[in-house]
């Protein structure tokens, strides 16, 4: 089985402060994704990453960054993070193919900004 | 662009009846269709997806769901349902050579005993 993990379940960070959240996958998927997921909004995509090195915004890239230096690790950043960043953060992988893949997720983290 | 519509927000059934979800989606060609569901703390685990073929997708925990291309649906379906189906439910759609899916708002289900 496809295994996503997230490096925390909880987050506190305090505004103003640089929020690095990591995400690792085991099956060496090419697409990676974050999501942020609040109520009555569902799943909104932030970045999306077909590659090492390459990325894509999603619908609310504003005030996340995101790195993926390595196939298996995608980490999203909060350059300055702000109280309305307070959300569940998901994140997951899935197979390039000449089809649409579905989406392994992780557990999530739910990051709260004081 | 592709969009996906929940009607509902939040359904509530008795144990042992049947349920139904609604999916109505937008989408300009053959879509790829999904249905996620999200128990409480956890990520989306993939109930079942539908490509082509066969109009009736048969997934996991005994749910089954229909694509009905003339009314933009994928209605989500199961015959009896348990307890531990109370969760949430996310429609998806993708186009067919892009990774990227579009969820829907999603639906709560509250199972009542």
């Amino acid at each position: 089985d496809v295994k996503v993990t997230q490096s925390s379940r909880y987050l506190v960070k305090r505004t103003g402060e640089k929020v690095f959240l990591e995400c690792v996958q085991d099956m060496d998927h090419e697409n990676m994704f974050w999501y942020r997921q609040d109520p009555g909004l569902g799943l909104r995509l932030i970045y999306f990453s077909y590659d090492v090195k390459m990325k894509e915004k999603g619908d609310i890239p504003e005030g996340y960054s995101v790195s993926r230096e390595k196939k298996e690790r995608f980490s999203l950043i909060l350059e300055s993070a702000s109280t309305n960043q307070t959300s569940m953060y998901l994140c997951a992988s899935s197979l390039i193919s000449n089809s649409n893949q579905p989406q392994h997720f992780g557990d999530g983290t739910r990051l709260s900004i004081l | 662009a592709q969009s996906v519509t929940q009607p509902d927000i939040h359904i509530t059934v008795s144990e042992g009846a049947s349920l139904e979800l609604r999916c109505n989606y937008s989408y300009g060609a053959t879509p790829y269709l999904f249905w996620y569901v999200q128990s409480p703390g956890q990520g989306l685990q993939l109930l079942l997806k539908y490509f082509s073929g066969d109009t009736l997708v048969q997934g996991i925990k005994g749910f089954e769901a229909e694509f009905k291309r003339s009314q933009s649906s994928f209605n989500l379906r199961k015959p009896s349902v348990h307890w531990s189906d109370a969760a949430e439910y996310f429609c998806a759609v993708g186009a067919w050579n892009a990774g990227k899916s579009t969820f829907g708002d999603g639906t709560t289900l509250t199972v009542k005993p």
